[in-house]
């Protein structure tokens, strides 16, 4: 079955940027959506954005002059980079496959498989 | 922007207990609506898809209803292991994704 794994530092000085891959293991990259989340400490869940394995994205409006998602199919990867960084980005950072399912005529998204996520402090 | 909120932000309850959580939107997302299960320490795990399918491997007590802008996560029986947070999410505006805010359910 398919897995997600995150990796990357787990600290980072602010105005920094950060860094994290997901590995995919047990399954193509190929013919799905990828996406990013987040949760800050003791808070809820914050979407980030997403990509398709082809390398089209979407992301947060309110992230999106900061974030860079992108994919490598040869190695069943896919990244984040969230610029500028700060305290308030210090947070659990979580992949997650999107997976798009036909109910008669509509299509529903919605993200089936999640990675372990990987806790990133922004301090200096 | 479609805004999502839920309620009760907590419960208490007791095993056996039937259990019932709303997710409202700020406008119409027809069936665009899912439901996911979040322990401390842990990712979420999706448990209702399109308002009212049940994720392959998820108990039967879990069940979902609801379209427009009113949701409800039903938990017929609530079990020990079903003390956790419950989060809906809103697939409505795809490509953007929005999360309620949360609803924490506990030990009465």
């Amino acid at each position: 079955q398919v897995q997600l794994q995150e990796s990357g530092p787990g600290l980072v000085k602010p105005s920094e940027t950060l860094s994290l891959t997901c590995t995919v293991s047990g399954g193509s990259i190929s013919s799905y959506y990828w996406s990013w989340i987040r949760q800050p400490p003791g808070k809820g869940l914050e979407w980030i954005g997403y990509i398709y394995y082809s390398g089209s994205t979407n992301y947060n409006p309110s992230l999106k002059s900061r974030v860079t998602i992108s994919v490598d199919t040869s190695k069943n990867q896919f990244s984040l980079k969230l610029s500028s960084v700060t305290a308030a980005d210090t947070a659990v950072y979580y992949c997650a496959r999107v997976a798009k399912q036909q109910l008669l005529i509509y299509y529903y998204y919605y993200m089936d498989v999640w990675g372990k996520g990987t806790t990133v402090t922004v301090s200096s | 922007d479609i805004q999502m909120t839920q309620s009760p932000s907590s419960l208490s309850a007791s095993v056996g207990d039937r259990v019932t959580i709303t997710c409202r939107a700020s406008q119409s997302i027809s069936s665009y609506l899912n439901w996911y299960q979040q322990k401390p320490g842990k990712a979420p795990k999706l448990l209702i898809y399109a308002a009212s399918s049940l994720q392959s491997g998820v108990p039967s007590r879990f069940s979902g209803s609801g379209s427009g802008t009113d949701f409800t996560l039903t938990i017929s029986s609530l079990q020990p292991e079903d003390f956790a947070t419950y989060y809906c999410q809103q697939s409505y505006s795809t490509p953007i994704f929005t999360f309620g805010p949360g609803t924490k359910v506990d030990i009465k």
